[in-house]
């Protein structure tokens, strides 16, 4: 089967950085993506991590470790608009034909002024 | 970007009855549609993959037969929820992908979701 593993809650205060791990085990792995959730919406795309290192987009920026089944999600200058649900998911293909999105356990984050 | 339509954004029935959900790619073709099931403060919980004009793929411990799922179209897939049971109260998502089926192809466009309430 597979498993990724992510902190439940995360509290941060507005401008600050904070970072949101996520480990996974899984077999058949593409890659790792991150989508931000606002209470009763949909999952929007924040990133995607296919091979090791950092990609940077604006004030979100996403980090992998293939070797270390790890990556993390990094938030700069955090606004009370980040205050979401951030999930974790890995793309993988277990035998079939169709890749498939399966999703971590989920962060709920909560930004404080 | 992509734009993923679900109808309807709630819906309540009685126990025994069943709900149709249906999800639509509105600009552009979906050549693999997924639904997802998320309880209130958990993940998204990955119930099918359909491929246009194709038999549905469950994930395990989902029941085929209570879970009917319809991709008669590369713009429409359809998720009916048979027989319903206050159990079965949830925020059905659906997800559409379009292009290959490669892993360079990863992003998938989710819809705002149909919240399920059974009585």
């Amino acid at each position: 089967g597979q498993s990724l593993e992510q902190p439940s809650e995360v509290t941060a205060v507005e401008g600050a950085i904070v970072q949101i791990n996520c480990t996974y085990q899984t077999s058949g792995f593409y890659g790792l993506s991150w989508y931000q959730q606002h209470d009763g919406g949909a999952p929007t795309f924040l990133s995607y991590n296919a091979l090791d290192g950092l990609e940077e987009t604006g004030r979100f920026s996403s980090f992998l470790s293939r070797s270390d089944s790890y990556g993390y999600l990094l938030l700069q200058e955090l606004q009370m608009k980040d205050s979401a649900s951030y999930f974790c998911a890995v793309l993988m293909n277990y035998g079939g034909a169709t890749n498939k999105l399966i999703f971590g356990t989920g962060t709920l984050l909560a930004v404080q002024p | 970007g992509a734009v993923v339509s679900q109808h309807p954004s709630w819906v309540i029935c009685k126990s025994g009855t069943s709900v149709k959900i249906e999800c639509r790619s509105l600009d552009f073709q979906a050549t693999t549609m997924f639904w997802y099931r998320q309880f209130p403060k958990q993940s998204l919980m990955l119930m099918a993959t359909s491929n246009e004009g194709s038999k549905a793929t469950y994930e395990q411990g989902v029941e085929k037969d209570k879970f009917l799922i319809n991709h008669a179209s590369l713009t429409l897939s359809t998720l009916t929820v048979t027989s319903a049971h206050p159990e079965d109260s949830s925020f059905y998502i659906c997800s559409a992908r379009g292009g290959t089926s490669g892993p360079e192809n990863y992003e998938q466009y989710f819809g705002p979701g149909t919240r399920l309430t059974v009585t």
